[in-house]
């Protein structure tokens, strides 16, 4: 079955204690993308890539990292998270070109809760 | 620069009713595309339609239907006959090459309650 896979679903941590969300596609992909949703603002987007070893900032990077060494992962680094990152994270992948204009498909979410 | 705005934050509507979630959006460019996606309450995103710059026509699926209109670059989204499924959120998105179509801005969304 074609999914993207987050893990954890659910986190509960303290400030500072470095965590990170893991992403995995098997559907091939060359472009991965991680969002978060906050309430009032929708989705936005914080890092995207492109393909292997090619990552590039979206809307709102700040206090995150991401990495891309294989073409299944994406995930996304919260060196030292902040109540402000507590929020819901969906990562997603396309296929075709990287600029191309196929929909994504969507993990199932990630919502964390930074203390 | 591309922005989507979804005024609508919150609709309700009672079932058999129609309603239309209305998408406007911003872009510079001549080639872009468009997307409604769907949060139902279980919370995952899906996937409904896309629509590229040079295609105006308009689509129907079952009881959904998108009137896309370049003229006041707005692209909504009508559901007939709403059913208490069709309660979800709702978000409108853009890409454009801008972002090299690769940054894709989502509205801040439609909550949609059809009530029995």
């Amino acid at each position: 079955e074609a999914q993207v896979t987050q893990n954890p679903r659910y986190l509960i941590t303290v400030t500072g204690k470095k965590l990170t969300v893991t992403c995995s596609q098997n559907m091939n992909h060359e472009y991965m993308s991680w969002y978060r949703q906050d309430p009032g603002l929708g989705l936005r987007q914080i890092y995207y890539s492109m393909n292997v070893e090619v990552t590039d900032k979206g809307d709102v990077p700040e206090g995150y990292k991401v990495s891309r060494k294989e073409k299944r992962n994406f995930p996304l680094i919260l060196e030292s998270p902040s109540p402000n990152q507590t929020s819901l994270y969906f990562c997603a992948s396309k296929g075709g070109k990287p600029s191309g204009n196929q929909p994504q498909h969507f993990g199932d979410g990630t919502r964390l809760s930074i203390l | 620069a591309q922005k989507v705005t979804q005024a609508q934050t919150e609709i309700s509507v009672v079932e058999k009713e129609d309603v239309t979630l209305d998408c406007v959006y911003e872009t510079r460019d001549t080639t872009y595309y468009l997307f409604w996606y769907k949060q139902p309450p279980s919370g995952e995103l899906v996937f409904l339609i896309r629509r590229n710059s040079f295609d105006e026509q308009n689509e129907i699926s079952g009881r959904y239907s998108w009137n896309f209109q370049k003229s006041t670059s707005s692209f909504n989204f009508t559901i007939t006959a709403s059913q208490v499924v069709d309660s979800a959120v709702y978000f409108c998105a853009l890409s454009d090459s801008s972002g090299g179509y690769q940054k894709v801005t989502f509205g801040i969304g439609t909550k949609l309650q059809v009530i029995p």
